[in-house]
């Protein structure tokens, strides 16, 4: 599939700081770009999601910017909480039109 | 509960042997996708059905097939077994509105370990 990159791998951050994480996708078709969290045991579950006709959106605490032209997409999480701490995945449809490529994953860590 | 249910829980087997995961999407979803999560790969997408019909693969092992049924659920068959296939595998299932994606809903995964 086409490559989606994802950085950092691990994130540490102060309770109440912002945390970054930033991907890039080669395939210039891909359209729909959502973010993912999983918690330990657990599924990865959908928590913020971008569409190429947007360049930024955001539900209360965090947002997502795209932009199509360098291929790159961010999350951002204000105020973090402990119970942010989770592994992010950031993801891009692919040209087959609904799987969708993932990035290897953030391990943030939010400490109190 | 995400709606998508996803038996068994965990999975011990032996090299050579051969296994089936089930997965039931959220009710109203058509398509089930099936992901290999590892550590050193992360998400890796396997396969796609589509209300029966498999829609894309991705990087699935000639040892690995999967199925659709008429009331939807899925089955992914992994045979002749290797220590590496060792993974979480995660069903997630959605409803593709015409060129419109949107979010899967990921099932809670079978831990598989191949001993």
């Amino acid at each position: 599939g086409e490559n989606v990159e994802q950085h950092p791998s691990t994130l540490s951050v102060q309770e109440g700081d912002s945390a970054v994480i930033k991907c890039t996708y080669s395939d210039s078709a891909s359209n729909y770009f959502p973010w993912y969290k999983q918690e330990l045991g657990k599924g990865p579950q959908l928590i913020i999601d971008i569409r190429s006709n947007v360049g930024e959106k955001k539900d209360q605490r965090i947002a997502v910017t795209l932009n199509k032209t360098a291929k790159h997409f961010s999350l951002h999480i204000t105020e973090t909480q402990p119970e942010d701490s989770a592994v992010y995945f950031c993801a891009a449809n692919s040209n087959s039109g609904y799987a969708l490529n993932f990035g290897k994953g953030t391990s943030l860590l939010v400490t109190p | 509960d995400s709606g998508v249910t996803q038996t068994p829980k965990h999975l011990i087997t032996a090299t050579g042997q051969r296994v089936t995961l089930r997965c039931s999407p959220r009710s109203g979803d058509l398509s089930v996708y099936w992901y290999q999560q590892s550590l050193d790969q992360g998400l890796q997408f396997l396969i796609q059905y589509y209300n029966g019909e498999e829609r894309a693969k991705g990087n699935i092992l000639e040892r690995f097939s999967a199925q659709q049924f008429p009331d939807l659920h899925s089955e992914l068959n992994l045979s002749s077994l290797e220590l590496g296939d060792s993974a979480l595998y995660f069903c997630a299932s959605s409803q593709p509105i015409t060129d419109i994606n949107y979010g899967y809903t990921f099932g809670s995964g079978t831990r598989l370990t191949v001993v």
